[in-house]
């Protein structure tokens, strides 16, 4: 089975600009994350979206967003582009699973790297 | 909040040896998940293991096994037999579920060595 796509691999914007990144699932999976990972840094986390909506945000400002489509696939968008949102971000998806046990393993894509001049 | 903690932000290993990599972790809730990634230098996160916080035995998968110590709250990832592929960044996560938000939350990562 495909694992979770991420394109573009790489994109270099100047400040200002805007950055689109996608995302698609495995198929079968209905929750997607967003995460970024600055250079040397953990991963923080950005958004999560299940059934086309935003679940939850994480500590990002609001010119970060996204939209998850009926496919399940998903968009992130950066607005206004600032030298520190270079980085890595990571999309992972995994079953929605509403009773909430088992690992609820995330499996990720090999993310998208944005260099901001 | 959740909170994870990795200490040590590099180690170096010779090839055939045991490491251990070492995670804490702070939660008030009593049902939690830990998790296991690596990440090599292509960039895309692996995810090697999970222990559950009610799970009675100890988790292990081939090579790699988990030493939870709920008491001390430490989850420290045990790679035996350590092999030249092991070289990558290692992220131990928790489960977040306040607010309904199922996400992880990840340490700052170990950066592992193994020289041959």
């Amino acid at each position: 089975e495909a694992g979770v796509t991420q394109s573009p691999t790489h994109l270099i914007k100047t400040r200002g600009q805007q950055a689109t990144l996608r995302c698609s699932p495995i198929s079968g999976h209905t929750s997607v994350y967003w995460y970024q990972q600055a250079l040397g840094l953990g991963l923080q986390f950005l958004l999560w979206y299940d059934e086309g909506e935003e679940r939850n945000r994480g500590n990002f400002p609001p010119r970060f967003s996204g939209r998850q489509f009926p496919n399940y696939s998903s968009e992130l968008n950066v607005n206004a582009l600032e030298l520190e949102d270079s980085a890595l971000y990571l999309c992972a998806s995994r079953i929605m699973d509403l009773g909430g046990s088992g690992a609820n393993v995330l499996t990720f894509g090999a993310g998208s790297r944005l260099t901001v001049l | 909040a959740q909170k994870i903690t990795q200490t040590q932000p590099g180690m170096f290993v010779q090839e055939k040896e045991a490491v251990t990599l070492d995670c804490t972790y702070d939660t008030s809730d009593p049902s939690y998940g830990l998790f296991w990634y690596k990440q090599p230098s292509s960039g895309e996160m692996i995810f090697l293991i999970y222990q559950g916080s009610y799970d009675q035995q100890n988790a292990t998968e081939g090579r790699y096994s988990l030493n939870f110590q709920k008491a001390r709250k430490s989850a420290n990832l045990v790679i035996s037999a350590s092999q030249l592929g092991d070289s990558a960044m290692y992220f131990c996560a928790m489960r977040d579920v306040i607010q309904g938000a199922q996400k992880l939350v990840f340490g700052q990562g170990t950066r592992l060595t193994i020289n041959p």
